[in-house]
């Protein structure tokens, strides 16, 4: 079984959708929960990172993480065609050394 | 600051070719990581460097070896390249690994092992 699970879609919304994205995890030793952006034929950038179960929000994004679940959400509002792209859920832990664990990516389209 | 570079972008290689890709960064961090990057499989972490003059192995090292060649550089590189290694690889960078900070990607490497 993989340390961090996510659903490679590919899934397809209009545009102004509400999109959901998600990610379980195996490990409760997991300190850090992020999301990264991967547009095509480039690198992955961070999007959002969180700590602590409960929410954050940027802007249009919203980050979720659920500790007692083993679950993590992305959710975008009122998305847009730029936000086409790959989206990849990432887990840390810190133990002398930073351990980044992906999943393996949700590749999105936003249909205008 | 051009972050995180990487050389080259594409590459073909035949079975047993060696060749060895190269990464930069200019954001003055001490730790570096190379990842493949295989569809359905997410990023993986091939070898990571914590600070100048020390690498470790990470998920998936067999097959490669690693240089940390200063602060600003560290190399991978591929001895005797197989078909298992066609992929994207990226290198990354954060400011020090014992506590978090942001890993910074570089645009990746294609590879094609034929």
């Amino acid at each position: 079984q993989k340390e961090v699970e996510q659903d490679p879609g590919p899934l397809s919304v209009p545009e102004g959708a509400i999109v959901s994205l998600n990610c379980t995890y195996s490990n409760s030793a997991f300190q850090y929960f992020m999301w990264y952006r991967q547009y095509s034929r480039k690198g992955p950038e961070l999007l959002m990172y969180t700590y602590s179960s409960g929410n954050k929000e940027d802007g249009r994004f919203t980050a979720q993480v659920d500790k007692s679940s083993k679950y993590i959400s992305l959710f975008i509002r009122d998305s847009q065609p730029s936000d086409s792209a790959t989206y990849l859920c990432a887990m840390l832990i810190i133990q002398g050394a930073q351990k980044l664990v992906f999943g393996q990516g949700t590749r999105l389209t936003i249909n205008p | 600051n051009a972050g995180v570079t990487q050389t080259p972008k594409f590459q073909v290689l035949k079975t047993g070719q060696s060749m060895t890709l190269q990464c930069a960064q200019d954001m003055n961090h001490n730790s570096m990581y190379w990842y493949r990057q295989d569809p359905g499989m997410g990023l993986r972490l091939i070898y990571y460097s914590a600070s100048e003059g020390t690498t470790d192995k990470g998920e998936v090292p067999n097959g490669y070896n690693v240089s940390r060649l200063n602060k600003r550089e560290f190399s991978l590189r591929l001895e005797s390249a197989a078909p298992s290694q066609t992929s994207v690889y990226f290198c990354a960078s954060t400011l020090d690994l014992s506590s978090y900070n942001e890993q910074f990607f570089g645009p990746g490497t294609r590879l094609t092992v034929l």
